[in-house]
């Protein structure tokens, strides 16, 4: 059974950079699956980060994309974010997720990982 | 940008009854690009239909989605105490985006 487990630092100074990581267990990154970043921030709603396939082709939120990377580690099963020059609007609860195959949808999440900008 | 708009806010209802809630889409989508998530405080969001009707692995048939033109429909057929929760409907459309909705909180009457 594939499972999602979001890492990284709880606390992000404004205008630095956010990176975190989705480590896979019980599949590979490498697999015949779409894998995304989603976010929520406290008391709202969610929003769509970015999507990685195979480590190689990737698809970004028009809103985010000149400050966010999402890459792929297949070495260490892994899928990374990054969002540079981050504010207080980023900060959020941070999920990965794959997409549920052939369909336009998310069927396996993490848990969430929360991440506070913040002086 | 499709901009999904969830009705109601906050839907209160007591166990057993029947909820509807609605997703209407500010414009056409495939049936195929819609799907409803159910979330508790502190978890992720569990995907609970796909493709506007489908229900996901596990869901029980309580679940059940529709469409009709722009919008789309969860309902659950009789309430249990664990289906209180934020529901939202998402779409993938203007490749490649995915958004939501708001959220409809199923609180306990």
């Amino acid at each position: 059974q594939v499972q999602l487990q979001e890492s990284g630092p709880g606390l992000v100074k404004p205008s630095g950079t956010l990176s975190l990581t989705c480590a896979v267990s019980g599949g590979s990154i490498s697999d015949n699956y779409w894998w995304s970043w989603v976010r929520q921030s406290p008391g709202k709603g969610l929003a769509w980060i970015g999507e990685i396939y195979r480590s190689g082709t990737t698809n970004y939120n028009p809103s985010l994309k000149s400050r966010v990377t999402i890459s792929g580690d297949e070495s260490k099963n892994l899928v990374s974010l990054t969002v540079n020059s981050v504010t207080a609007a980023d900060t959020a609860v941070y999920f990965c997720a794959r997409h549920i195959t052939g369909w336009n949808a998310f069927d396996i999440w993490g848990q969430g990982t929360m991440v506070t900008v913040s002086p | 940008e499709i901009v999904l708009t969830q009705s109601p806010g906050t839907l209160s209802l007591s166990p057993g009854e029947r909820a509807t809630l609605s997703c209407r889409t500010s414009q056409s989508l495939r049936s195929r690009d819609l799907a409803w998530y159910q979330q508790k405080p502190g978890q992720a969001p569990r995907l609970l239909i796909y493709g506007a009707s489908i229900r996901a692995t596990g869901i029980p048939d309580r679940f059940s989605g529709s469409a009709s033109g722009t919008d789309f429909t969860l309902t659950i057929s009789r309430l249990e105490p664990e289906d209180f929760a934020v529901y939202y409907c998402q779409q993938y459309g203007s490749f490649p985006m995915y958004t939501f909705g708001q959220g409809t909180n199923l609180e306990i009457k």
